[in-house]
């Protein structure tokens, strides 16, 4: 089955313990991304990945590191949590540049304590 | 900044009637526009996208309608059923960039 696949689902954590959530795709896709959303902010995007060892930054980097050693995986790293990262997160890929269809994650609710 | 933006934060319908989401952009130089579905508990879902060169485009049950003029995009369901009950975001696309800029989301609620 074509998925996007996110670990953890739910994760409460501490101010400053480092974290990461694993995102992977098994469809092949060059374009992978990852959003945060809040109540009344909507989608908001945090990095971005045009194939493996290219990323940039998208609209809320800060506080927020990605990496893409491999095609299928685009993990997310928080290297030090603060309560404002508190978010519903979710990872998504496409073929093209963004443009193509994208395909979300089932997302990781974070609690940051 | 410019950002896209929705009308109605909640819709309600009744079962087999149309239902129009709409959305207004800013960015007049936003070539594609995407409608997404969200449920309860899920990742957002691609229902249909529309480039700037078309101004309508059709898919099941679903339209979506491009006004470049206004700024404005809508997404139409055709007999609403209470499966379409989620809430629905529009998202543009810069022009030449790789970036979603999504908006708020219109919850649409569907009653027997």
């Amino acid at each position: 089955e074509a998925q996007v696949t996110q670990n953890p689902r739910y994760l409460i954590t501490v101010t400053g313990k480092k974290l990461t959530v694993t995102c992977s795709q098994n469809m092949n896709h060059e374009y992978m991304s990852w959003y945060r959303q809040d109540p009344g902010l909507g989608l908001r995007q945090i990095y971005y990945s045009m194939n493996v060892e290219v990323t940039d930054k998208g609209d809320v980097p800060e506080g927020y590191k990605v990496s893409r050693k491999e095609k299928r995986n685009f993990p997310l790293i928080l290297e030090s949590p603060s309560p404002n990262q508190t978010s519903l997160y979710f990872c998504a890929s496409s073929f093209g540049r963004g443009r193509e269809t994208q395909y979300f994650g089932p997302g990781t609710r974070l609690l940051v304590l | 900044g410019e950002s896209v933006g929705l009308h109605l934060p909640t819709l309600s319908v009744q079962e087999g009637d149309n239902s129009i989401i709409n959305c207004a952009y800013s960015n007049s130089a936003s070539d594609y526009f995407i409608w997404y579905k969200q449920e309860s508990g899920k990742g957002p879902q691609f229902i249909i996208d529309i480039r700037s060169n078309m101004d309508k485009r059709q898919g099941q049950r679903v339209t979506v309608l491009l006004n470049k003029t206004v700024k404005h995009l809508s997404l139409q369901i055709a007999a609403t059923q209470p499966g379409d009950s989620a809430v629905y975001f529009c998202a543009e696309r810069w022009y030449n960039t790789d970036k979603l800029i999504f908006g708020t989301g219109t919850r649409l609620q569907v009653f027997p």
